[in-house]
């Protein structure tokens, strides 16, 4: 079974601070995505990356970067969170048409 | 306005009844998937389809191409059905570049 994990399923944080979320594959997938999930605004693409160190933005890249180094692992970073950043954060991996989700972090920033 | 709508927004139903969610896009697309998330949970796909019907269990989904429109159905819905359903059209981002766009999710409440 393919398996993506996060590194965290309930992260708090305080305004300010640089925040890691990391996701790994267990698929050797190429593709990788994070997303986030607001109610009433469903699920919207931050970043995506084709390849290792490969990254392109999505449609909500402002305040995130994101990291590549290796093929299983695609982080999220958050270089100042803000509260406006308070959301279900959820990786994916696999081909656009396959892609297969993680559990999500939902992440609060006070 | 949105790329991708869905309706309801809520649905609450008795168990046993037959579900129908819909879902319109205004963009072309390449396919259209239809996934289903628990509470708490991770989401999976329940199908990928870009023309005509599938079927898996009690979940049929159709979709019409000219019409630009999607149904999932469930027949005899049973509580375990409770989730939130989202459609997601696969559109081109871009050159070779495949993206998915999501509804907004329909959140589905079977009560016994």
């Amino acid at each position: 079974d393919v398996k993506v994990t996060q590194s965290s399923r309930y992260l708090v944080k305080r305004t300010g601070e640089k925040v890691f979320l990391e996701c790994v594959q267990d698929m050797d997938h190429e593709n990788m995505f994070w997303y986030r999930q607001d109610p009433g605004l469903g699920l919207r693409l931050i970043y995506f990356s084709y390849d290792v160190k490969m990254k392109e933005k999505g449609d909500i890249p402002e305040g995130y970067s994101v990291s590549r180094e290796k093929k299983e692992r695609f982080s999220l970073i958050l270089e100042s969170a803000s509260t406006n950043q308070t959301s279900m954060y959820l990786c994916a991996s696999g081909p656009v048409y396959e892609q297969y989700f993680g559990p999500g972090t939902r992440l609060t920033v006070t | 306005k949105n790329e991708v709508e869905q309706s309801p927004q809520n649905l609450t139903a008795q168990e046993g009844e037959f579900i129908t969610i819909n879902c319109s896009y205004s963009v072309g697309i390449s396919a259209l998937h239809w996934l289903q998330q628990h509470p708490g949970g991770g989401i999976v796909s329940l199908f990928m389809l870009s023309s005509g019907k599938k079927k898996h269990g009690r979940l049929i989904a159709t979709i019409n191409i000219q019409e630009k429109h999607s149904s999932l159905h469930i027949t005899a819905s049973h509580p375990r059905d409770s989730a939130v359903y989202i459609c997601a059209a696969i559109t081109n981002s871009g050159g070779s570049n495949y993206k998915l766009t999501f509804g907004k999710g329909t959140l589905l409440t079977v009560n016994p």
